[in-house]
């Protein structure tokens, strides 16, 4: 069964450095998402992507972060300049149609 | 704005009862309400998606059910067994995004 997939698991960085956490979607899906979980919160919509543009963001998804489909594969996340209160689960989801199937998650600790 | 509501925020009862957990969103203009588990941790496991067309959706010992006019979904699980325990997130599913609960954080005592 076709599944989403998301590197690395867990990714452990240094305040100010820069992190792309990428997610390869199911392959005939259209609608790519990223979502975090910050550890004992709930899980919060980053952005939605469709058509290799944004097609809505939250206001958690400021200048500092960006997504990209750079091959007809992968759909990666990236954060410039991490801060501590990044630090979280990300997940990457993606829909052919509404239901969305969910990755595994990206751990991302920063230091 | 959506907002997703659980209640309660975690529950313990003994192995073998049956038990019901409770959902409530705001907006009813939905596509979908999903059910997911969580184990600490760990990643979101997709147990059932009702449409927004549907009254209910059942797998195995779980059953969910979905009223869009009141707002309102519920979770029943049969027969719970300590496997069972686990957070379990309610999310509506919107035009662009899927909006979730908090959980229910659910103890099954053996």
């Amino acid at each position: 069964e076709p599944e989403v997939t998301q590197t690395p698991s867990h990714q452990v960085t240094q305040m100010g450095q820069e992190v792309i956490l990428r997610c390869v979607p199911i392959s005939n899906h259209l609608y790519f998402y990223w979502y975090r979980q910050i550890l004992g919160q709930k899980v919060e919509f980053l952005v939605s992507f469709y058509n290799n543009e944004i097609s809505e963001k939250s206001e958690i998804f400021d200048d500092q972060f960006s997504v990209e489909r750079p091959d007809g594969s992968n759909f990666t996340l990236k954060i410039r300049s991490t801060k501590l209160e990044d630090s979280a689960m990300y997940f990457c989801a993606s829909s052919r149609v509404n239901e969305q199937f969910f990755g595994p998650g990206t751990r991302l600790t920063v230091l | 704005k959506q907002e997703v509501t659980q209640i309660p925020a975690a529950l313990s009862v003994p192995e073998g009862e049956n038990l019901v957990l409770n959902c409530s969103f705001t907006d009813s203009a939905i596509y979908n309400l999903q059910w997911f588990r969580q184990d600490p941790g760990k990643g979101l496991t997709s147990l059932l998606l009702i449409q927004s067309s549907q009254r209910e959706q059942t797998s195995g010992r779980l059953n969910a059910s979905l009223d869009k006019s009141s707002g309102r979904s519920t979770l029943y699980i049969a027969a719970s067994q300590p496997g069972d325990s686990a957070t379990y997130l309610c999310a509506s599913g919107g035009d662009d995004k899927i909006i979730f609960g908090k959980g229910t954080r659910l103890h099954i005592l053996p």
